[in-house]
């Protein structure tokens, strides 16, 4: 089945400090890629998405690129704020044209700035 | 303003007991989620609602069940919770297929003692 991958837990960085969260996948389909934001006690929101290869996209300052020949969308930002301190989610969704509705998410990466 | 509402916010309950979670949005958005989050496994479905009563279960259904009588409206159930239910539960919604945004509400934070 369909698997997204987030190698890094944890992240700590200082402000000002540029960032990059790894997210890899796997699927037999076509690809449609999301992260996703969650800052303390509140709901998860979209932060960009895209099923575009080798197009950047970008929102609020972070951007990714999906590679399907590497099978990456990898989440960036040229410098990081206090406020960037959230945790973030990669998923993943089938673009099978049908409706499955089914969005598989990774594990999550923790990011904590620190001035 | 577009919303999903998740009510209660926080909840403890006994093991063996019924728990009712309900979820409302705004939207009219056909298909509606329920994900419990828990620490190192992100979110996993539960339950996917494509509208009123078309249901159909998602990754890790066992212990669950929902109900969608209205569109507006997604409820899901416990029948007699256990202690390894305790997690936080979002529902969420979304227009359509899932390469559309997923709109989550705030979430409901459950304890089963």
């Amino acid at each position: 089945g369909d698997s997204v991958t987030q190698t890094e837990g944890l992240v700590t960085l200082t402000k000002g400090l540029p960032v990059m969260l790894n997210c890899t996948y796997q699927t037999t389909y076509s690809p449609f890629l999301f992260w996703y934001v969650q800052h303390l006690n509140e709901a998860p929101k979209l932060l960009l998405k895209s099923s575009t290869d080798n197009k950047r996209t970008e929102h609020q300052g972070f951007y990714a690129t999906l590679h399907k020949s590497s099978s990456s969308f990898h989440l960036q930002k040229s410098s990081v704020q206090l406020s960037d301190s959230a945790l973030y989610f990669c998923a993943l969704s089938e673009e099978t044209g049908g409706l499955s509705g089914k969005l598989t998410f990774g594990e999550g990466t923790q990011v904590t700035v620190i001035s | 303003d577009m919303k999903v509402t998740q009510m209660p916010r926080y909840l403890i309950k006994r093991m063996g007991e019924n728990v009712l979670l309900e979820c409302g949005q705004d939207m009219s958005h056909e298909t509606m989620y329920w994900y419990r989050q828990d620490p190192g496994l992100g979110l996993q479905l539960i339950y996917i609602s494509y509208d009123v009563d078309s249901n159909s279960e998602g990754d890790i259904p066992k212990g669950y069940r929902v109900s969608r009588k209205k569109r507006e409206h997604f409820s899901l159930i416990l029948d007699s919770a256990k202690t390894n239910q305790t997690s936080v539960y979002f529902c969420a919604s979304s227009f359509g297929a899932s390469q559309n945004t997923l709109y989550f509400g705030a979430g409901t934070r459950l304890s089963v003692l």
